[in-house]
């Protein structure tokens, strides 16, 4: 089967840098994506890996490891907008088209 | 064009009876998901359609649930003798699958169902 597990909650200071962080365990990996969600909202995309290493889009980076099953998402220059929960999901060829999300790490941000 | 809408965004219902919840995805995306979400959880795989067949239905929880899909477009889950525990937001996505980044999945801003 498959298992994600991302950490539940994390708070951080408006300014810092944050890394949430993601391990999957899948028999087909055929990418990682991460999306934000913001309470009471749908999902929206922020980055996609399918090869290892580090993918950079402005304030977001992430990374990805496929030997370890880990990726991790970065958030420098934090803002309180950024506030929000995280939602690492995994697609697996064994199972089609079909995503599997992790539990998501809801992320709050303080002054 | 527009991304994907859901209807209706709230629904309130009696316990046993049927809902139709809808979802129109973007334009020309072949791949179409249901998620469920309970309050601050994550997201729950319900079906996923390529076309108007649905190839993966592993995630339906019972056989009160179902979904259809037409002309390659609007999906509709019906979930039938509603129970308490279905309430929560339903989550419709849409993607055009052509492999790697393009396998985005757009959602649309769900359907929260409270079932009393």
């Amino acid at each position: 089967g498959q298992n994600i597990d991302q950490p539940t909650e994390m708070t951080a200071t408006e300014g810092a840098i944050v890394q949430i962080n993601c391990t999957y365990q899948t028999s087909g990996f055929n990418g990682l994506f991460w999306y934000q969600q913001h309470a009471g909202e749908a999902p929206t995309f922020l980055s996609y890996n399918v090869l290892d290493g580090l993918e950079e889009k402005g304030r977001f980076s992430s990374f990805l490891s496929r030997s370890k099953g880990y990726s991790y998402l970065l958030l420098k220059e934090l803002q309180m907008k950024d506030s929000a929960s995280y939602l690492c999901a995994v697609r697996d060829l064994n199972y089609g088209q079909n995503f599997v999300f992790g539990p998501g790490t809801r992320l709050s941000v303080l002054p | 064009g527009a991304g994907v809408s859901q209807s209706p965004s709230n629904k309130v219902t009696e316990k046993g009876k049927d809902v139709e919840l809808r979802c129109d995805p973007i334009s020309g995306h072949t791949a179409l998901y249901w998620y469920r979400q309970s309050l601050g959880q994550g997201l729950e795989f319900l079906i996923y359609f390529q076309g108007n067949s649905a190839p993966d239905k592993s995630g339906l929880p019972s056989d009160r649930f179902s979904a259809e899909r037409t002309g390659g477009s609007v999906s509709t889950l019906t979930i039938q003798r509603t129970q308490q525990e279905d309430s929560a937001v339903y989550l419709c996505a849409s993607s055009f699958p052509e492999g790697g980044w393009t396998d985005t999945q757009y959602f649309g801003p769900g359907t929260r169902l409270t079932v009393l």
